[in-house]
């Protein structure tokens, strides 16, 4: 199984509200990632997880909270978020990065995230 | 600070013909380098990797070269077809941190 699951496909959320992106992998990855998209750019880095620790945090604003609850699964929680968070936020995975000094990440499909 | 360029935006060819993107990096010597493949809407996919002791990379119709000299790695497709259309992202690894540096990607539109 190569493949990276992401709930749910499409959000749309108030400035107000909190909400939840859940990302899955069974591949036995221990790197996981997140990243966000704006369109016609290219994936911008946020965070990475490292055998369940969180190894880089990009600056990321606070109004986004990322948790690895275990090796398989990847949340990031967001709350008062703003118009311009609105992007397609995407989980990846690989194997581990400490030991090899290169991998390729599997990218799950996205959510489309629209706060309004 | 290091820097990962696609030169083309946008790259339109006939089907049946070789497309070639570029990618180019700047300030820093990168182990090797990868190129995906991004459909709209959709994750980008693991293509190819190719390291800096590495001149040449082949998969199917895909071709991946890397020039340490020029800094540059080029990416081929044979035989191209209007499925392979898509935005084709190269990236690199910075150190054993797990952080991948993608470039802005070139959007190959092949037609029939």
């Amino acid at each position: 199984d190569t493949e990276v699951t992401q709930t749910p496909k499409h959000l749309v959320m108030g400035m107000t509200n909190k909400k939840s992106l859940k990302c899955e992998q069974h591949m036995g990855h221990r790197a996981m990632y997140w990243y966000k998209q704006k369109a016609k750019k290219p994936p911008e880095l946020m965070f990475v997880y490292s055998y369940e620790k969180l190894s880089i945090n990009e600056s990321v604003p606070s109004r986004f909270s990322p948790e690895c609850p275990n090796s398989s699964l990847l949340n990031l929680h967001l709350h008062a978020l703003q118009p311009e968070d609105s992007a397609l936020y995407l989980c990846a995975s690989s194997q581990d990065f400490v030991r090899s000094n290169s991998y390729e990440q599997y990218f799950g499909p996205g959510t489309r995230l629209t706060v309004t | 600070s290091q820097k990962i360029e696609q030169n083309s935006e946008a790259l339109n060819i006939q089907e049946g013909k070789t497309a070639t993107l570029t990618c180019n990096y700047t300030n820093y010597s990168p182990a090797y380098l990868q190129w995906y493949r991004q459909d709209p809407g959709r994750g980008p996919v693991f293509l190819l990797l190719i390291r800096e002791n590495e001149k040449e990379k082949r998969k199917e119709r895909l071709k991946v070269t890397f020039d340490t000299t020029l800094k540059q790695s080029l990416f081929h497709i044979t035989a191209s077809q209007p499925a392979d259309s898509a935005t084709y992202l190269c990236a690199s690894g910075s150190g054993n941190t797990g952080k991948l540096i993608f470039g802005q990607g070139t959007t190959l539109q092949v037609k029939p």
